[in-house]
């Protein structure tokens, strides 16, 4: 069963616009939520993180936005551009148990 | 990067052989973990480990079994291989609970 559940699966949005992908998950024991991003041929890499008693991160262009009480947290990618097109995943860790888990990933293209 | 190597790169076999995957590390992070990707269903947790000889299952650990002998090197044995188990395989590792956790180039495993 997949205990964070992620989408949409694929994102086509032009350049400068708004990406937005999100995630839903059922365990309140989880206590960090990091996005990684992929590019082909490459393992995952941290793109921003938060925890539970923070509702917004932003860094740069990318925001995270936590929403405790719907276990819901998305991801927003201001002015896209075309090198932000890579593969994205919302995770979850469980501290005290030392599981970090991943939502399916969502395929995000940016066109010119 | 972090000095993450897994070894081999590419590795096709038959179907029934014994497997060895190994994820090295010059980090000397405590948590390592060993997922597999597979179009659709993202990162699924193989197995991960806490400490030295501390070890424990994920989603998907049936066919697999992991070694840790020494806090540099995590292995993962899929015993007798099958064609369910062709997957491309990432191995992670992270200092502290709730931080970044990263990951290797990935091995591409084909089962024939």
């Amino acid at each position: 069963q997949q205990q964070v559940k992620q989408s949409p699966q694929s994102l086509i949005v032009q350049k400068g616009g708004i990406s937005i992908i999100n995630c839903a998950y059922e365990n309140t024991a989880f206590d960090y939520f990091p996005w990684y991003q992929q590019f082909p041929g490459k393992g995952p890499a941290l793109l921003i993180a938060i925890r539970p008693d923070v509702s917004e991160k932003k860094e740069g262009r990318f925001t995270i936005s936590f929403n405790k009480s719907a276990k819901q947290f998305s991801l927003h990618i201001m002015d896209s551009q075309p090198g932000d097109s890579a593969t994205y995943f919302c995770a979850a860790f469980r501290g005290g148990f030392q599981k970090l888990v991943f939502g399916t990933g969502t395929r995000l293209l940016v066109s010119p | 990067d972090a000095g993450i190597t897994q070894s081999p790169r590419h590795k096709v076999t038959e179907t029934g052989t014994p497997v060895t995957l190994r994820c090295h590390q010059t980090e000397n992070h405590r948590y390592m973990y060993w997922y597999r990707q597979d179009p659709g269903h993202g990162l699924r947790l193989i197995h991960y480990s806490y400490g030295v000889k501390d070890t424990d299952k994920g989603e998907v650990s049936d066919g697999y079994s992991v070694s840790r002998s020494k806090t540099e090197d995590f292995l993962l044995t899929l015993e007798s291989a099958t064609s369910s188990q062709t997957s491309v395989y990432f191995c992670a590792t992270q200092d502290r609970a709730n931080t970044e956790a990263f990951f290797g180039q990935g091995t591409r495993l084909t089962v024939v």
